[in-house]
């Protein structure tokens, strides 16, 4: 069965500090990746989404980045963290059944503070 | 781009009623994603539908894809204190390949 992991669970960081969030899934491949940031509960903000090793697609312009180093694993990136980059961020997969993309898996979230 | 409209943004109902929300967008797609997401945890799904005019249950909820292909709804019924949570919409397909956007949330409080 397919898992996704993601880590840590929880991260306080100061302001002006790099950030490495990582995120891997288990038991398919090729799979389209996903990072999402929620902020006060509220709405999924799209980040990033990959369909492919090497492959991101940017949403929403700021001082994140991803990456794809391998095709099951995802990298949310920062070199200098900012307050409002505080929120809880979740990595999910689907895949692409004849051409359709089917249900999203989400991981467990990371709670970033940047203090 | 893909906009979805999610309502209402919140919901303070009792215990025992039904709920119902929806989510409409600005373009067709041919996949709707229902979630549910408790606090502190990622979203789980909750029913997915494929097809046009699909109407799909899951125990107490029910949710169905419009015929325009443009909307969904999601219906509750006999809501129990454990439905509290954010349910969000989401679709998939048509010209969005690979990309999956959430509607705004619905926020869903129930008294005992």
């Amino acid at each position: 069965s397919q898992t996704i992991h993601q880590w840590p669970a929880t991260l306080v960081q100061p302001v002006g500090s790099p950030l490495s969030l990582e995120c891997t899934v288990e038991g398919t491949s090729n799979p389209n990746l996903y990072w999402y940031r929620q902020a006060a509960g509220r709405g999924l903000q799209l980040l990033f989404y990959s369909v492919g090793i090497g492959q991101i697609s940017s949403e929403v312009p700021q001082n994140l980045s991803a990456s794809r180093p391998q095709d099951r694993q995802f990298i949310l990136s920062s070199k200098k963290l900012l307050l409002s980059d505080s929120g809880f961020y979740l990595c999910a997969w689907s895949v692409l059944v004849g051409g359709r993309n089917t249900e999203a898996f989400f991981g467990q979230g990371t709670r970033l503070t940047v203090v | 781009g893909q906009q979805l409209n999610q309502s209402p943004q919140s919901m303070f109902i009792q215990e025992g009623e039904d709920v119902s929300m929806n989510c409409t967008s600005s373009s067709i797609f041919n996949t709707w994603l229902w979630y549910k997401q408790d606090p502190g945890e990622g979203p789980v799904l909750l029913i997915a539908l494929y097809k046009a005019g699909e109407l799909t249950s899951n125990g107490r909820l029910t949710a169905q894809f419009g015929i325009t292909r443009k909307d969904s709804f999601l219906n509750i019924s006999a809501s129990i204190p454990s439905d509290v949570g954010i349910y969000f919409c989401t679709c998939a397909g048509g010209t969005s390949y690979g990309k999956l956007t959430f509607g705004q949330g619905t926020i869903l409080t129930v008294h005992p």
